[in-house]
């Protein structure tokens, strides 16, 4: 098996709970966010972005919070499902035509 | 019909040998870029094209050579591979030049021995 990810923050939850991954971001002048989701041996895969100008947005089963203030983005997950199991990462922009990608976590979820 | 594919998925070599990834979108997007990911999933970008130019090289050695025959195509060859090259390389795409959505190929994981 791979022994990659071993140092990755981890959240386990039961199925059917809800989900809160948290990020913290380095650039202030940020003004674009993004979730993805990558499955085990695939590629990310977009979830969410958000604008600075919001704080908030909803999709399925999913929504961002972004907090200018401290630097700080969320990725809520309702009913957390087994297919949610992966790693999740945030990005932002750095304004130099660039996506910077956040330290990911793993979601776990147990049936 | 994959929208960003790479080849080859797995990729076994020696140290010291020369090897290429290769990408392809068929998106209709003007921009694609490599990021690679380490053991411990830090993704980090590489390279980035906007219509055959080079907008970003992110201080990579420059054993690393990016080639873009035409706006669908990145191709990534490294010379001289060392072992800290072992990484999965991954393709992706976006409508723009800035950033918006990537579409992310599913990878090439490299293992130099």
């Amino acid at each position: 098996g791979e022994s990659v990810g071993l140092h990755l923050p981890t959240l386990s939850v039961q199925e059917g709970d809800n989900s809160i991954i948290n990020c913290a971001y380095s650039n202030s002048a940020s003004d674009y966010f993004i979730w993805y989701k990558q499955e085990s041996g695939k590629g990310p895969q977009f979830i969410i972005d958000i604008r600075s100008n919001m704080d908030k947005r909803q999709g399925q089963r999913v929504t961002v919070l972004l907090n200018k203030t401290v630097k700080h983005l969320s990725l809520q997950i309702a009913a957390t499902q087994p297919g949610d199991s992966a790693v999740y990462f945030c990005a932002w922009d750095t304004g130099f035509q660039k996506l910077v990608f956040g330290t990911g976590t793993r979601l776990l979820v147990s049936p | 019909d994959t929208a960003v594919s790479q080849t080859p998925k797995y990729l076994v070599t020696q140290m010291g040998n020369d090897k290429s990834i290769k990408c392809e979108q068929n998106l209709g997007h003007d921009t694609m870029y490599w990021y690679k990911q380490d053991s411990k999933k830090f993704l980090k970008i590489m390279f980035s094209y906007n219509n055959k130019e080079l907008i970003i090289n992110e201080t990579v050695p420059n054993r690393f050579s990016p080639k873009s025959p035409d706006k669908a195509h990145l191709n990534l060859h490294i010379n001289s591979l060392e072992l800290g090259d072992s990484a999965v390389y991954f393709c992706a795409s976006s409508q723009g030049r800035l950033t918006g959505e990537l579409f992310f190929g599913e990878g090439s994981r490299l293992t130099v021995l």
